[in-house]
């Protein structure tokens, strides 16, 4: 069973709009970490955002938000002011620690593409 | 310092040559992977080392080989490869496996073609 989804396999968005990536996932554990990471044409991953599954506060780092909704299993990642070098491939991620046969496993990814 | 770094960038080979991938980190992290990533999907996980010792293996083919000398270095040794292995390499270290909140930094990786 697949264990992230993320439902928009590309995205577009207007230069210094607003932009939501979706991101579900499925555990039965109580303790997890979820990641996104930007992934630009060059192929290196960049970590963006952390959130853990004990955070009640939404993380941010800069422009770069992550809407958690526990209940939901959702942890959207929120992008501010779109700019044109953040067109790349974002994917989501979660870590189970103990899970070590899948212990951190990406979604299949959203292509995002800032127009100017 | 936050930087995986991994050689070489590129890498062109033939189904019967032997060659290597390096990865190298000096973060002093305890968990270093290697992921395989077809182009539009995610990375797949290969292999995790944790405290220099392989913790899984994902039913890889043997034609890939993992060897980590020491905690910062970890190499991937490569041996009659198919064509359907060409892809993009990533390797990545995080400072252990057994906590949700530690991320992985992951390196540049190595486009490998196998003709």
């Amino acid at each position: 069973a697949q264990k992230i989804t993320q439902t928009q396999p590309g995205m577009f968005v207007q230069e210094k709009e607003a932009v939501t990536l979706d991101c579900t996932y499925d555990t039965s554990d109580q303790s997890y970490g979820l990641f996104w990471y930007k992934q630009p044409s060059s192929g290196e991953m960049i970590f963006l955002i952390y959130q853990g599954s004990y955070d009640e506060q939404n993380a941010t780092e800069g422009r770069y938000s992550l809407n958690f909704q526990k209940a939901r299993k959702s942890a959207n990642l929120v992008i501010s002011a779109s700019q044109l070098g953040d067109s790349a491939m974002y994917f989501c991620a979660m870590r189970e620690p103990y899970n070590y046969g899948q212990n951190f496993v990406f979604g299949p990814g959203t292509r995002l593409s800032v127009l100017p | 310092d936050t930087e995986v770094t991994q050689t070489p960038k590129h890498l062109v080979m033939g189904m019967t040559n032997k060659k290597s991938l390096k990865c190298e980190q000096h973060m002093g992290h305890r968990a270093m992977y290697w992921y395989k990533q077809k182009a539009k999907k995610p990375p797949e996980l290969m292999f995790v080392y944790s405290y220099e010792k392989l913790s899984i293996n994902e039913s890889v083919p043997s034609r890939f080989s993992p060897e980590c000398p020491n905690s910062s270095l970890l190499n991937l040794h490569l041996h009659a490869l198919q064509p359907e292995d060409s892809a993009l390499y990533l390797c990545a270290s995080s400072q252990d496996t057994g906590y949700e909140g530690y991320e992985q930094y992951f390196g540049p990786g190595t486009r490998l073609t196998v003709t």
